[in-house]
């Protein structure tokens, strides 16, 4: 069975700080993807980055950075010098290859992040 | 292009009656999932459409059951609500299963069940 764990469940940072958001997750598919989600009050669900298990590289995104690392199963997202928008619950997310890549997603808990002024 | 829309937005029912929810993917998706959010389950996903099939389906009782019209969109019906069916329900589309794009979610129908 797959599990995406989000040990942390609430960061604070003032204005400008980094920010890393953990994720670790448990599969016994060798072929899966991983997601980051951000969900603001308003409610829906916003795509963040999905990378397939056979691509391991960093990506950064402006003030977004991922790390993928398999020998661990962590997924980490880092914010770099947050902002006050960037406040919202993060999901961390995984599928099997063999489900469909954007179905049956399992989710973690979400973190919440606060960003104060 | 407009996004994924799932009406209501919010509803009130009374324990034991049936709901049934909306979700109109984005035009030219065909796959349709929907997912349940409580606090203390976080996201659990329900089931997932593609061309009028359900291909996936996660671990909840009978009483949750959905379709798929022809036009892709799809409806969610929970029928002999509990107090415990209290959620936010998210619809989500993507253009096909396996293909190198995303799922777009909704804002969700936050259902009450009072």
């Amino acid at each position: 069975a797959q599990k995406v764990t989000q040990a942390q469940t609430e960061i604070s940072v003032v204005e400008k700080e980094d920010v890393t958001l953990d994720c670790v997750y448990e599969t016994r598919d060798t072929t899966y993807y991983l997601f980051w989600y951000k969900q603001p009050p308003s409610g829906e669900l916003v795509f963040l980055i999905r990378r397939n298990s056979f691509d391991e590289q960093n990506e950064i995104s402006g003030r977004y950075s991922w790390n993928f690392q398999k020998s661990t199963s962590s997924f980490n997202f880092t914010i770099t010098a947050s902002q006050v928008v960037d406040s919202a619950v993060y999901f961390c997310a995984l599928s099997e290859a063999r489900t469909g890549a954007n179905s049956k997603l399992t989710f973690g808990k979400g973190i919440t992040l606060s960003v104060r002024p | 292009k407009a996004g994924v829309t799932q009406t209501p937005r919010y509803l009130i029912k009374t324990r034991g009656q049936q709901v049934t929810l909306s979700c109109s993917p984005i035009s030219g998706h065909r796959s349709v999932s929907w997912y349940q959010q409580t606090p203390g389950q976080g996201l659990q996903f329900l089931f997932e459409y593609f061309s009028e099939t359900q291909r996936n389906k996660g671990n909840f009782p009978g009483r949750f059951s959905g379709r798929q019209f022809s036009n892709s969109r799809s409806e969610m019906n929970v029928s002999t609500l509990e107090l415990g069916d209290s959620a936010l329900y998210l619809c989500a589309s993507s253009l096909a299963r396996q293909t190198n794009t995303e799922a777009f979610f909704g804002q969700g129908t936050r259902l009450t069940v009072v």
